[in-house]
């Protein structure tokens, strides 16, 4: 009965490959978000989907897209993978109005070699 | 600019000590502050949320207050017990110019209770 789960929870790959990683969540929530977590452990936003419209948008390389098939879902594809690129992310949701209590999945940790 | 300054920027602690979090705020218009715990290799949890007008909130041993005025928040907690050990992160929710939110996160302060 996880919340938001996020597949898969490790990927090491190389530099200048295409990888996506899996948001869902089960709450009913109607805005699902992607944050990245450097090796200072701050989380910066990089996305938010609100019914399926991208409503903020931060200053991340265009290489990087998400993608919502549906309210329960914001996939994050990445092309032409970057050693910068490694982080751990992570997928969370909210309902929009009450963005402050966001919940948030276990976290993908990105190794680019 | 908005930002959200946190300190210390780490903290050990014997068990069952008390100790207190702060955290300083710039971001305009305030919406909310909310306060996470994130353990290590897991997302944050949310510990309290608070609005403009509410000036304490508690949940079990973590009691969080806020001074709007002053743009500060702190996080006590009672009686730390090991399982305190983790990352707290204060995010600060604004309003957004046509509707919408947006979250200022800072740095978090790492905490660690020893024996």
């Amino acid at each position: 009965d996880t919340a938001v789960s996020q597949t898969p929870k490790y990927l090491v790959t190389q530099m200048g490959n295409d990888k996506s990683i899996k948001c869902e969540q089960n709450l009913g929530h109607d805005t699902m978000y992607w944050y990245k977590q450097d090796s200072k452990k701050f989380l910066k936003i990089m996305f938010s989907y609100n019914n399926k419209e991208l409503i903020i948008n931060e200053t991340v390389p265009n290489r990087f897209s998400p993608k919502s098939p549906d309210k329960a879902h914001l996939n994050l594809h990445i092309n032409s993978l970057e050693l910068g690129d490694s982080a751990v992310y992570f997928c969370a949701s909210s309902q929009a109005h009450r963005a402050g209590e966001q919940y948030f999945g276990p976290g993908t940790r990105l190794t680019v070699t | 600019k908005n930002q959200v300054e946190q300190s210390p920027q780490s903290l050990i602690i014997l068990e069952g000590k008390n100790c207190t979090l702060q955290c300083n705020y710039t971001v305009s218009p305030f919406s909310n502050l909310r306060w996470y715990k994130q353990d290590t290799g897991r997302g944050p949890v949310s510990l309290t949320i608070m609005t403009f007008s509410e000036n304490t909130k508690s949940n079990g041993r973590y009691t969080a207050t806020l001074d709007a005025d002053t743009k500060q928040s702190s996080l006590h907690i009672t009686a730390s017990q090991l399982s305190d050990s983790a990352s707290y992160i204060c995010v600060v929710g604004s309003i957004l110019t046509g509707g919408g939110n947006k979250l200022t996160f800072g740095t978090g302060t790492q905490l660690k209770v020893e024996l």
